[in-house]
């Protein structure tokens, strides 16, 4: 199993511009997490889809923030326009969550720089 | 000024030695807890899960108590080596997600 797939792995990009970052869950898993890690927040849930649905997105910072799932095995987060604040890793995940337990398969992340 | 970071606790431990991270949670609903282990550059690895229906659970090394009069969970890793250095995240769950601990820094002394 390639375990759950994130591109770019690095991304830099000036204040302004748009940037998208794709994720490829495990194939078979029915739920996929969107997280931001930084040095002065730590790991925080910015949006949870449950069979492709939008269940939770109570952590997307802003209206400049957008997540997409238009199947099973794709998923975007996009941010336009983007502001060096928004620099950090950004983590997808994905999980079954018909099992009885709760883990979470991470993928490598995407480390944005927006200068 | 100059923004200030997450202060995450750090645990030096001499290596060989066991070590002992812990964790207190929020929710005494919580019915499920896992531990990660996120090592430098890459994302968080899936250590070890305990249902609350249990008290202890052991892996290869690693060992997870869970004391729900307390609402704490520790993990305990046995005979600690190099490669064990990383940043410890606890997290239990809350409607198919998980909360998150702020995480523990290992640190290995050769």
């Amino acid at each position: 199993d390639a375990g759950v797939i994130q591109s770019p792995r690095h991304e830099v990009t000036e204040m302004g511009q748009e940037v998208t970052l794709r994720c490829k869950p495990i194939s078979g898993h029915n739920s996929l997490f969107w997280y931001r890690q930084t040095m002065m927040r730590g790991l925080e849930l910015l949006i949870y889809f449950n069979n492709n649905v939008p269940i939770d997105d109570s952590g997307m910072p802003e209206d400049r923030f957008s997540a997409k799932m238009p199947n099973a095995s794709f998923s975007t987060l996009k941010i336009q326009p983007s502001e060096p604040r928004d620099s950090a890793v950004y983590f997808c995940a994905s999980s079954f969550t018909g099992s009885l337990n709760y883990e979470q398969y991470f993928g490598p992340g995407t480390r944005l720089t927006v200068t | 000024g100059e923004s200030v970071g997450l202060h995450l606790p750090t645990l030096s431990v001499q290596e060989g030695d066991n070590s002992i991270i812990n964790c207190a949670y929020s929710n005494s609903a919580s019915d499920y807890f896992i531990w990660y282990k996120q090592e430098s550059g890459k994302g968080p690895q899936f250590i070890i899960d305990i249902r609350s229906n249990m008290d202890k659970r052991q892996g290869q090394r690693v060992t997870v108590l869970l004391n729900k009069t307390v609402k704490h969970l520790s993990l305990q890793i046995a005979a600690t080596q190099p490669g064990d250095s990383a940043v410890y995240f606890c997290a239990e769950n809350s409607n198919y997600q998980l909360i998150w601990g702020a995480g523990t820094k290992l640190i290995i002394k050769p």
